[in-house]
């Protein structure tokens, strides 16, 4: 079964250091997302993106975030300037026709900013 | 705000037992989604019910929609152990397929 994967799958990083979280999704899905979750919260949307550029993000998703959609494969979210409170487990999700179907999680990446 | 919110926030029931999971959503919709995640991984499709369906079925999980009291519940029957996760209902924006909400989340521990 086609799968979204996330690397790395645990990244600890230095207050202040830029961060890039890297993610695969699946081949013939159009619509991409990251989501965050702060330990034992709930998953917080950050950006969705569709056709080479950003549809929507939320509040959380200021200046320091970024995505990009490099190749035809990778979908990475970039954080510029990392501080305490972006530690939090970063999904991807990818899905073929938007909010009307399922989308499909990676495993993750947990970011811890020290 | 469009957030989903499960209630109860925890429930712990013996295996074989029916779990019931409730999520109420504040604004209209095009769809309710459930997802189920084992601690720390992540999230997993369960089903999808568009807003003029009433009740889905997919092997032991029956979903049901109330558009008139904005409120959804998702139904496992016979439960396993292997079913204790969290659970989140999801609604999406109606913003043309661009975002899709979680609510807190219900955690559902199943003893063996």
């Amino acid at each position: 079964e086609p799968e979204v994967t996330q690397t790395p799958s645990h990244q600890v990083t230095q207050m202040g250091q830029e961060v890039i979280l890297r993610c695969v999704p699946i081949s013939n899905h159009l619509y991409f997302y990251w989501y965050r979750q702060i330990l034992g919260q709930k998953v917080e949307f950050l950006v969705s993106f569709y056709n080479n550029e950003i549809s929507e993000k939320s509040e959380i998703f200021d200046d320091q975030f970024s995505v990009e959609r490099p190749d035809g494969s990778n979908f990475t979210l970039k954080i510029r300037s990392t501080k305490l409170e972006d530690s939090a487990m970063y999904f991807c999700a990818s899905s073929p026709r938007g909010t009307d179907y399922g989308y499909t999680f990676g495993s993750g990446t947990r970011l811890t900013v020290v | 705000s469009q957030q989903g919110e499960e209630d109860p926030q925890a429930l712990s029931i013996q295996e074989g037992e029916n779990a019931t999971m409730n999520c109420s959503y504040k604004t209209s919709i095009n769809n309710l989604q459930w997802y189920r995640q084992n601690s720390g991984r992540g999230l997993v499709h369960l089903i999808l019910i568009r807003s003029n369906e009433r009740e889905k079925h997919s092997g032991r999980l029956r979903v049901t929609l109330d558009t008139s009291k904005k409120s959804s519940s998702l139904l496992i029957t016979a439960s396993r152990a292997a079913d204790t996760a969290s659970y989140f209902c999801a609604t999406d924006a109606n913003t043309g397929g661009f975002k899709t909400i979680f609510g807190a989340g219900t955690r559902l521990f199943v003893k063996a």
